[in-house]
């Protein structure tokens, strides 16, 4: 079953600006876990927060996580072509991780 | 490190015949995972090991699907027989089972078509 939703389905913005992405979810959680897919490829790990974290940074990459509403956000600054891809939120209940459908940035030039 | 390695890349065969995706996990992992990813049901969790032992596997969809894992450095996903709604990116993964919460390592996938 989906644990984690995200939102929007797609995304398309120009190159340099920031892009958000949440994802909602419907149980308890010890962590939430952000991953990234290109086309053809496998998921890669970008950031992981606790249920006890509210915000975490790495990079170009701001992750919030409000428990009491059970949603994450995942913020891209000063995006690039690079960074296109397909974004996915994982939860994990202990049981395994369990992923969201994804949203497909695309970074246009 | 070579990452999780999966073999084949990319299969296509037909209705009724056997199926076998290998995989080799991380050196040292001891969670291993099978996933399914299609358009329609995104990404699946079909069954996951801890230690070489089966802990999950309510999402393997039906009797047709099998997995096994004899020792910690390889497991297969069988698949008999197969039919054209298994078609499909199948994705292995593993990780290293800690409190503090896992990070999942995932190969590029076996890509199989059914036809």
């Amino acid at each position: 079953s989906q644990q984690g939703e995200e939102d929007p389905q797609a995304l398309s913005i120009q190159e340099g600006e920031n892009a958000t992405m949440n994802c909602s979810y419907k149980t308890s959680i010890n962590n939430l876990q952000w991953y990234r897919q290109n086309s053809g490829r496998g998921l890669v790990h970008l950031i992981l927060i606790r249920s006890n974290e509210r915000e975490k940074h790495s990079g170009r990459l701001r992750v919030t996580l409000d428990t009491s509403k059970k949603s994450s956000s995942l913020l891209i600054t000063a995006s690039r072509a690079a960074d296109t891809a397909s974004y996915f939120c994982a939860t994990d209940s202990g049981d395994g991780l369990t992923f969201g459908k994804g949203t497909h940035l695309i970074i246009q030039p | 490190d070579a990452g999780v390695i999966q073999s084949p890349r990319h299969e296509v065969t037909e209705m009724g015949q056997e199926v076998t995706l290998r995989c080799k996990p991380i050196s040292g992992h001891n969670s291993l995972f099978w996933y399914r990813q299609t358009m329609m049901r995104g990404l699946e969790l079909l069954i996951y090991f801890n230690n070489n032992v089966p802990i999950d596997d309510s999402g393997m969809p039906e009797d047709r699907f099998s997995a096994k894992m004899p020792n910690a450095s390889f497991s297969t996903l069988k698949i008999q027989p197969s039919e054209p709604r298994d078609s499909a990116v199948y994705f292995c993964a593993s990780s290293f089972a800690r409190s503090s919460g896992n990070t999942i390592y995932f190969g590029e996938g076996s890509w199989l078509t059914v036809v």
